[in-house]
């Protein structure tokens, strides 16, 4: 019934992991999106994605790779995992301009 | 570059208590602005949506405001109830196909 989730909730890796967490909405949106919540709680856009092509990217390292089979479907892909990518990560969408959003509860991912 | 301003950080209120809670963003030229809550290790819920040609939406004991012209949103809550306690966003949308802008939040603290 949950409108966006994600798996997993937790995850907790060591330094030069590469791990992937995955986002699915059944809302029939066309637009998904990643953002990061860092530890001041601030919330920052990563990418973008319309109908699987990517919109947004915005200055993130190229070892965090998004991937979206379709259009339900917005997965992210982290290589040679840093402990400055401890955070929550956030899924959202939205059916497009000018709509709500909605988010996932959040994968606090955990670097030692 | 827009950014988003919620003035105040943290707030502590007895029950009870009408509050207004601050948004300012830098670039006027938006579509919409939207507030969210968020509880502790939790996602962001969607509370109020303003359109940028509308001055005020209402849900419940929420009400929010949008001055564009001048930058400024406000969301007031009314008789607040310790069930309101949680950090409050507020997010502009720019234009059509860009995500949505953060401001860090509002921590509210309603005591009974």
């Amino acid at each position: 019934d949950t409108a966006v989730s994600q798996t997993p909730k937790y995850l907790v890796t060591q330094m030069g992991n590469d791990k992937s967490i995955k986002c699915e909405q059944n809302l029939g949106h066309d637009t998904m999106y990643w953002y990061k919540q860092d530890s001041k709680k601030f919330l920052k856009i990563m990418f973008s994605y319309n109908n699987k092509e990517l919109i947004i990217n915005e200055t993130v390292p190229n070892r965090f790779s998004p991937k979206s089979p379709d259009k339900a479907h917005l997965n992210l892909h982290i290589n040679s995992l840093e402990l400055g990518d401890s955070a929550v990560y956030f899924c959202a969408s939205s059916q497009g301009v000018s709509q709500a959003y909605t988010f996932g509860s959040g994968t606090r991912l955990t670097v030692v | 570059k827009q950014e988003v301003t919620q003035i105040p950080a943290a707030l502590s209120v007895p029950e009870g208590e009408n509050l207004v809670l601050n948004c300012s963003f830098t670039d006027s030229a938006i579509y919409n602005l939207q507030w969210f809550r968020q509880d502790p290790g939790k996602g962001l819920t969607s509370l109020l949506l303003i359109q940028s040609s509308q001055r005020e939406q209402t849900s419940g004991r929420l009400n929010a405001s949008l001055d564009k012209s001048s930058g400024r949103s406000t969301l007031y809550i009314a008789a607040s109830q310790p069930g309101d306690s949680a950090t409050y966003l507020c997010a502009v949308e720019e234009s059509g196909n860009t995500p949505l802008v953060f401001g860090k939040g509002t921590r509210l603290s309603v005591i009974a």
